[in-house]
């Protein structure tokens, strides 16, 4: 079956530009997560959607930073203004549940260059 | 400090070599340990997945907990140039917060 999917791939912009990065996670799962990776990191988490729960936004930067989860499926991050650090690949992440053991499927993720 | 550290390498073995890998976590509340493989410009993939001290074996690979001393290992038994990743230790508490807490990775390279 399909996996997790984030589009687009890759996307360069300019400084003080807004972005939006979209997942479609795999059905039927009602988890959805979203993690940034920066160059020489392991993934930060930024933030956690479950179902029609209010999400954990515990995990964002700034207040540049928002979230959606639109019908409790495709997610879309969108970055205000963006800087330079903001450079990074933001990944996301679905699962069938939100138990300790529910696995975690991550999609390709999106390469953001801020320049 | 970080809650999960990992030595980020490189590290380069010949094929066939058998690879250790490591984490160290300062968070008691980890309960759930993970290792993920991640290829170049891929997203990770989960190999090895454990909530209890010991060893888990699959194929190849071995995965070792030991929650007294707050260190995990992955092991890679008879290693090949297909293996050359990054491989991510990860975990998760087993609270009310859902989120993996990732190392920072080791990139491995097995030389053929």
């Amino acid at each position: 079956g399909a996996g997790v999917s984030q589009s687009p791939s890759n996307k360069v912009t300019e400084k003080g530009k807004d972005v939006e990065l979209r997942c479609d996670p795999i059905s039927g799962h009602t988890a959805l997560y979203w993690y940034r990776q920066s160059l020489g990191q392991g993934l930060e988490f930024l933030i956690y959607f479950q179902g029609n729960s209010a999400p954990d936004k515990s995990g964002l930067p700034s207040d540049r930073f928002s979230a959606e989860r639109t019908g409790g499926s495709v997610s879309t991050l969108t970055i205000q203004r963006t800087q330079q650090e903001d450079s990074a690949v933001y990944l996301c992440a679905s699962s069938f549940g939100h138990s300790g053991t529910d696995t975690q499927y991550f999609g390709p993720g999106t390469r953001l260059t801020v320049l | 400090q970080k809650e999960v550290e990992q030595d980020p390498g490189p590290l380069s073995v010949p094929e066939g070599a058998i690879v250790s890998l490591n984490c160290t976590y300062s968070n008691s509340a980890f309960q759930y340990f993970m290792w993920y493989r991640q290829y170049s410009r891929k997203g990770p993939e989960l190999l090895m997945y454990t909530y209890s001290s010991g060893n888990k074996e699959d194929g190849r690979f071995t995965a070792q907990v030991d929650k007294s001393s707050k260190y995990i290992s992955l092991f890679i038994r008879d290693s090949q140039p297909s293996d050359s990743a990054t491989y991510l230790c990860a975990m998760k508490s087993s609270g009310s917060a859902r989120q993996l807490t990732f190392g920072s990775g080791t990139q491995l390279t097995v030389l053929p």
